[in-house]
């Protein structure tokens, strides 16, 4: 298994322009989320999904998008970049059950720079 | 929404030493969750801690769920210097989703050989 893979590792965006950041998971997991992680801060819930079609905001959704259309993919898709958007973005997934985080595995994390 | 402060904001510790860190919140939290991030990595979980006064150990660290609620400690005896890296208490949102979890701001560890 290959876990949870995000893609690209880096990337560098000027303010305005879109992108999406890839997430898949080969472990049939249903919950997948997205958090960003800034310098000296915890990680914060962007979005989350319980499963295929079903998606719901987390602590800061202004800014993204989101969609589930399989189990395996939860892209993250900026729509018109903003510097306040240069993080360390996380994808995690697990088991949608009770104690989830008993389960969840986090990507290796995408570095966005936002110029 | 909830916030849980984490304290001290870092550590530089000799290697051999024991460390302690503790999270605080002002609401009461039902589960506690204790994670590690190495340099460059996703974090991953260490502790989970269900119920009040529970005190749980993973290798050379223990966690404990205060009776209060309101916070957790996490120890770690005997620091190697693997032990290196951001420690992050976090909890799922009390009242609301199970999947929705708040982080604190993290414990950053450094151990000298």
């Amino acid at each position: 298994n290959a876990g949870v893979t995000q893609t690209p590792k880096f990337q560098v965006l000027k303010t305005g322009q879109s992108m999406t950041l890839q997430c898949a998971q080969d472990m049939n997991h249903e919950y997948m989320s997205w958090y960003r992680q800034d310098p000296g801060m915890g990680l914060r819930l962007i979005h989350y999904s319980v499963g295929a079609g079903i998606t719901d905001q987390g602590e800061v959704p202004n800014g993204y998008n989101v969609s589930r259309s399989t189990t395996e993919d939860f892209p993250l898709r900026l729509l018109s970049a903003a510097p306040s958007q240069t993080s360390v973005y996380f994808c995690a997934s697990s088991y949608a059950r009770d104690y989830a985080w008993v389960t969840q595995y986090f990507g290796p994390g995408t570095r966005l720079l936002v110029l | 929404g909830q916030q849980l402060n984490q304290s001290p904001q870092s550590m530089f510790i000799q290697e051999g030493e024991d460390v302690s860190m503790n999270c605080t919140s002002s609401s009461i939290f039902n589960t506690w969750l204790w994670y590690k991030q190495d340099p460059g990595e996703g974090p991953v979980l260490l502790i989970a801690l269900y119920k009040a006064g529970e005190l749980t150990s993973n290798g050379r660290l223990t966690a404990q769920f205060g009776i209060t609620r309101k916070d957790s400690f996490l120890n770690i005896s005997a620091s190697i210097p693997s032990d290196v890296g951001i420690y992050f208490c976090a909890g799922p949102e009390s009242g609301g989703s199970n999947y929705k979890l708040t982080f604190g701001k993290g414990t950053l560890l450094t151990v000298n050989p």
